[in-house]
């Protein structure tokens, strides 16, 4: 069976420092993954979506960046943090092949910014 | 573009009392449908789908029937339980065969008292 893990599972981190969220998926090849943030009373916002290997999608500017340096792994980076990065932030990942099918969530990285 | 609209709540409800959360969706073509549910502090666990017009998810008592003609989803169940107190997210995704994950509402929040 698949699995999904990330981690941090919580972070407080200054303004201007950096950020790393890693995330992993077991038991499948060639997922699409994704990352989401989720603000109190806002919704899920999609911010990065990667159907392979160094191939990154943006959906929203801003300070953040992705990156998939393996098949099954996917990191959310930022070089310096802002106030207004704080929230959840959500890994996802998806069968390669069903581009219409369900998302699966990690656990989550509850990330608040000083 | 997609959207989803759902009730926000937070809808507070009695032990045994039926639930309906109503979600209506603006799509183009015929794309897949789900719920989510998510328990505090928690990442996004799927309950239920449906993949084209006229089909019924369920699961842990929970229902919901794709109506294409009203453009809606909404999620039931006969008798709640203080445990279904969480975080409810109707989503939908693209029927263009596109990579960019799922298009959520907002959220509705359920409370259920004893």
């Amino acid at each position: 069976s698949q699995t999904i893990h990330q981690w941090p599972a919580t972070l407080v981190q200054p303004v201007g420092s950096p950020l790393s969220l890693e995330c992993t998926v077991e038991g499948t090849s060639n997922p699409n993954l994704y990352w989401y943030r989720q603000a109190a009373g806002r919704g899920l916002q999609l911010l990065f979506y990667s159907v392979g290997i160094g191939q990154i999608s943006s959906e929203v500017p801003q300070n953040l960046s992705a990156s998939r340096p393996q098949d099954r792994q996917f990191i959310l980076s930022s070089k310096k943090l802002l106030l207004s990065d704080s929230g959840f932030y959500l890994c996802a990942w998806r069968f390669g092949r069903l581009a219409t099918g369900e998302l699966f969530f990690g656990e989550g990285s509850r990330l608040t910014v000083l | 573009g997609n959207s989803v609209t759902q009730m926000e709540g937070p809808v507070t409800l009695s032990e045994e009392a039926f639930l309906t959360i109503n979600c209506t969706y603006t799509a183009t073509g015929y794309p897949s449908l789900f719920w989510y549910v998510q328990y505090p502090g928690e990442g996004l666990q799927l309950l239920l789908k449906a993949t084209k017009a006229d089909d019924k998810g369920s699961n842990k008592g929970f229902e919901a029937t794709y109506r294409k003609e009203t453009t809606s989803f909404h999620l039931e169940k006969g008798s709640v339980q203080v445990s279904d107190s969480a975080v409810y997210f109707c989503a939908l995704s693209s029927s263009g065969g596109g990579a960019d994950g799922l298009t959520f509402g907002k959220g509705t929040h359920l409370i259920i008292q004893p």
